[in-house]
């Protein structure tokens, strides 16, 4: 089955560091650009980062660039998202989504997302 | 960044009505537009890429259409389960940016 199984949030004080992790199975990951879209509780959808098939380029939305590291492992068919000095407004539905090929950002399969909330 | 401003917020119809949506970009994003559906709890699917384009498995009930700036989105005839927030999405530059979302309910 092609599908996207994302793990790693939780509950995480101001300041503190988490890893999300998505998993890919029944295709190619390899072949395809890589993203993370979050989506804070009752609000829409914010395009996060994305990674090329090689990890060779990545970008990043204003707002994480310097705290968010997006990286991937295509012997393990995993994306990840390291996320250091989280803030209050961090806290969201974090989904990995992929890019049909070749339009990196065209998202034609998501994962059912993994929850990050950031409190004290 | 584009900004997408997609109209109305939300919509309540009725069973069999058709029912737009409208989204529009702050700058010339050529046909580099999708809609996707999102049910409550639930991760966005595409339902609509390159304006007009129907996902594969979409009904056809479902359509897009537009370029440049002012884009629309359809459905002909509305059914119990399009219960959902519909999401307009640029991807002619970076970052990708959604539309606010629309709520579509059922009267």
């Amino acid at each position: 089955e092609v599908q996207l199984v994302e793990s790693g949030g939780g509950l995480v004080q101001p300041g503190g560091s988490l890893r999300l992790s998505c998993a890919a199975s029944g295709f190619t990951f390899s072949s395809y650009w890589m993203s993370w879209v979050r989506q804070a509780p009752g609000k829409g959808l914010e395009w996060v980062a994305n990674i090329k098939q090689d990890g060779s380029e990545k970008y990043y939305v204003d707002s994480v660039k310097g705290r968010f590291t997006i990286s991937r492992d295509n012997a393990k068919n995993s994306l990840y998202l390291q996320m250091n000095s989280l803030r209050a407004e961090d806290t969201a539905v974090y989904y990995c989504a992929r890019g049909r090929d070749p339009e990196w950002c065209l998202f034609d399969l998501w994962g059912r997302g993994t929850l990050v909330t950031v409190s004290s | 960044d584009i900004q997408m401003t997609q109209s109305p917020s939300s919509l309540s119809a009725s069973v069999g009505d058709r029912v737009t949506i409208t989204c529009q970009a702050s700058q010339d994003i050529s046909n580099y537009l999708n809609w996707y559906q999102q049910k409550p709890g639930k991760a966005p699917k595409l339902l609509i890429y390159d304006a007009s384009n129907l996902e594969t498995g979409v009904p056809s009930r479902f359509s897009g259409s537009g370029s440049g700036t002012d884009f629309t989105f359809t459905i002909s005839s509305l059914q119990p389960e399009d219960i959902a927030t519909y999401y307009c999405q640029q991807y002619d530059n970076l970052p990708p940016t959604f539309g606010q979302g629309t709520k579509v309910e059922i009267k």
